[in-house]
């Protein structure tokens, strides 16, 4: 089955303590990307790749970091969250001229 | 200004309603236009997918695309119970970054049975 795999798709932590979320996708997908969903605000890009080794910054990457060593995998790295990382985190993929494809969400608590 | 700008609801309707969402934007560059899904706590799933100006129709869902107007809704006929979630409107197109998409923040629709 077509799918992107995120992981953990709950994580509660402190402030300062580092974290990574895992996203993968099967489709062979050149384009990824990172989400954050709040309420009243939508969905906000934080980071997207448009293939292996070439990432760029969305709307949002403060205190966010990407890496993209694989086609398929695409992790997001919190090196010291903050309560304001607080949120809803969605990765997809797609390849030119095709719509996204959505992971199904990890809602992350920094308290 | 806002790239793309929806209304957020919330929208109630009893089942078997005609349901119109709706989006306007702001950038003619735009190329595709896409209506997503999003029932609680899971990811947005692609309803319509759509090119060019138009109507296409999908079962009971019709998208509706007038690039003239910078407008695009969409249509759900015969309204379901399960037809409850929050309904995205999303827009791409080719910037000197590559192909980028663009999202409303979504209208909230319950259909009460």
């Amino acid at each position: 089955e077509a799918q992107v795999t995120q992981n953990p798709r709950y994580l509660i932590t402190v402030t300062g303590k580092k974290l990574t979320v895992t996203c993968s996708q099967n489709m062979n997908h050149e384009y990824m990307s990172w989400y954050r969903q709040d309420p009243g605000l939508g969905l906000r890009q934080i980071y997207y790749s448009m293939n292996v080794e070439v990432t760029d910054k969305g709307d949002v990457p403060e205190g966010y970091k990407v890496s993209r060593k694989e086609k398929r995998n695409f992790p997001l790295i919190l090196e010291s969250p903050s309560p304001n990382q607080t949120s809803l985190y969605f990765c997809a993929s797609t390849d030119p001229g095709s719509p996204l494809h959505f992971g199904n969400g990890t809602r992350l608590t920094v308290t | 200004q806002k790239e793309v700008e929806q209304d957020p609801g919330p929208l109630s309707v009893p089942e078997g309603a005609i349901v119109s969402l709706n989006c306007t934007y702001s950038n003619s560059a735009f190329q595709y236009f896409m209506w997503y899904r999003q029932y609680s706590r899971k990811g947005p799933e692609l309803l319509m997918y759509t090119y060019s100006s138009g109507n296409k129709e999908d079962g009971r869902f019709t998208a509706q695309v007038d690039k003239s107007s910078k407008y695009i809704s969409l249509f759900i006929r015969d309204s379901q119970p399960s037809d409850s979630a929050t309904y995205l409107c999303a827009m791409s197109g080719f910037t000197n970054t590559g192909n980028q998409f663009y999202f409303g923040t979504g209208t909230s629709l319950t259909v009460i049975p």
